[in-house]
């Protein structure tokens, strides 16, 4: 089955910086990568996604880039701030079926 | 809208004894999703319905774990004889469809003493 690979665990980045996370997934056949935010005590958030029809997405200060053919997709947020300290988790689906995450990125803003 | 609805938000069970999670999905979504998350094993798939069908139950469990949809308003996750290495937070979800933004509750705190 789809195995997603998230590859940082921790992230600390200055305030105002950019931040970026990296992702891998295995199955060929995936064609919808969302990333969620999930704040301390909190339940998962959705922040932006990007499908295979394309390989760039911006919302605002979020950047999504896919390349297909390394399987891989990064999450990018720009201008960095306080509140965006949280945890990041990247996750896949194929067939409008389940989502399959990664283990998730503890980012860190620094002052 | 009031999002996701997951009932109870905390619940210590006995070891051995059987926990039902209660979960409301937004109206008019007809895609239903159950996931656990733990520490150690993170975010992991346990079962999902479509339009009330169960579609995928590849993460669950077979011989404890069980999950329903009698109508499109609720779900339910079923634990017998509950373990230790049952307590998580399991969060329900939904989308109006496949592929698109998929919404979480806040989670049911299962602790098993």
């Amino acid at each position: 089955g789809e195995k997603v690979e998230q590859h940082e665990s921790t992230l600390s980045v200055r305030e105002g910086d950019s931040a970026v996370i990296n992702c891998t997934y295995t199955d060929t056949a995936s064609s919808y990568f969302p990333w969620y935010k999930q704040e301390a005590g909190k339940s998962l958030h959705f922040v932006i996604d990007i499908r295979s029809n394309v390989d760039r997405k911006q919302s605002q200060r979020l950047i999504v880039l896919l390349d297909k053919k390394a399987k891989r997709f990064s999450l990018h947020i720009t201008a960095t701030q306080p509140e965006d300290s949280a945890i990041y988790f990247c996750a896949a689906s194929y067939n409008q079926g389940k989502l399959i995450f990664g283990q998730g990125t503890k980012l860190s803003i620094k002052p | 809208n009031a999002g996701v609805i997951q009932t109870p938000r905390h619940k210590v069970t006995g070891k051995g004894q059987e926990a039902t999670l209660w979960c409301e999905p937004i109206s008019g979504h007809s895609a239903v999703f159950w996931y656990r998350q733990t520490i150690v094993q993170g975010l992991e798939f346990l079962t999902y319905f479509r339009n009330q069908a169960p579609i995928d139950d590849s993460g669950m469990p077979k011989e404890r774990f069980s999950a329903q949809m009698p109508n499109q308003s609720h779900s339910t996750l079923k634990i017998q004889s509950t373990q230790p290495q049952d307590s998580a937070v399991y969060l329900c979800a939904s989308s109006l469809w496949g592929d698109t933004e998929v919404f979480f509750g806040k989670g049911t705190r299962l602790t098993v003493v």
